[in-house]
């Protein structure tokens, strides 16, 4: 089974701080990948990386760094938190497929972020 | 223009009752593949299924089952004699090739109450 597995459950800051959230994979997936989620909106990609220290922007990355230095952990980073940062984070990876192929995600629990 | 469409907010059943989840997506691709997710109230998405463009044929699983039409647009969701531990947010997600990496876009989620 594959799993993946973030650092914190819940995780309260405040305006200004720095704040890592952590993702480990161990299915040896290449893909992976930072989403939020909020009331009415879905899902919306943030960031995603398809090879250790590659990175691409996805739809919302404003505000967001990430890092990728061993293929199985991927990390989220708010450099300076603020209130609209407040949400629900989501960690996936996947086993890339040939262009067009089947690639399913694969989510780790979340992490609910309250900024204060 | 949203990719993805769950028309349905929330929907409250009584356990036993029958009930349709609506999924419209939009695409130009020819090759593209949908998926449906379940994501508890402990916040982790579980992958339920995966369908690929070029297989209409609807599946069952269980009381779970997915009618793909293409001509529609649509990849419905229903589930039979629903249970209360059927109680979650539903999303339903399109997977499109951008380069050479399957995009995800999800719908906003359709929260199912199932009550005893």
């Amino acid at each position: 089974d594959v799993k993946v597995t973030q650092s914190s459950r819940y995780l309260v800051k405040r305006t200004g701080e720095k704040v890592f959230l952590e993702c480990v994979q161990d299915m040896d997936h290449e893909n992976m990948f930072w989403y939020r989620q909020d009331p009415g909106l879905g899902l919306r990609l943030i960031y995603f990386s398809y090879d250790v220290k590659m990175k691409e922007k996805g739809d919302i990355p404003e505000g967001y760094s990430v890092s990728r230095e061993k293929k199985e952990r991927f990390s989220l980073i708010l450099e300076s938190a603020s209130t609209n940062q407040t949400s629900m984070y989501l960690c996936a990876s996947s086993f890339p497929g040939l262009a067009g192929a089947q690639e399913t995600q694969y989510f780790g629990p979340g992490t609910r972020l309250l900024v204060l | 223009a949203q990719k993805v469409t769950q028309a349905q907010t929330e929907i409250s059943v009584v356990e036993k009752e029958d009930v349709t989840l609506d999924c419209v997506y939009e695409t130009r691709d020819t090759t593209y593949y949908l998926f449906w997710y379940k994501q508890p109230p402990s916040g982790e998405l579980v992958f339920l299924i995966r369908r690929n463009s070029f297989d209409e044929q609807n599946e069952i699983s269980g009381r779970y089952s997915w009618n793909f039409q293409k001509s529609t647009s649509s990849f419905n969701f229903t589930i039979t004699a629903s249970q209360v531990v059927d109680s979650a947010v539903y999303f339903c997600a399109l997977s499109e090739v951008i380069y050479n990496f399957n995009k995800f876009y999800f719908g906003s989620g359709t929260k199912l109450n199932v009550k005893p």
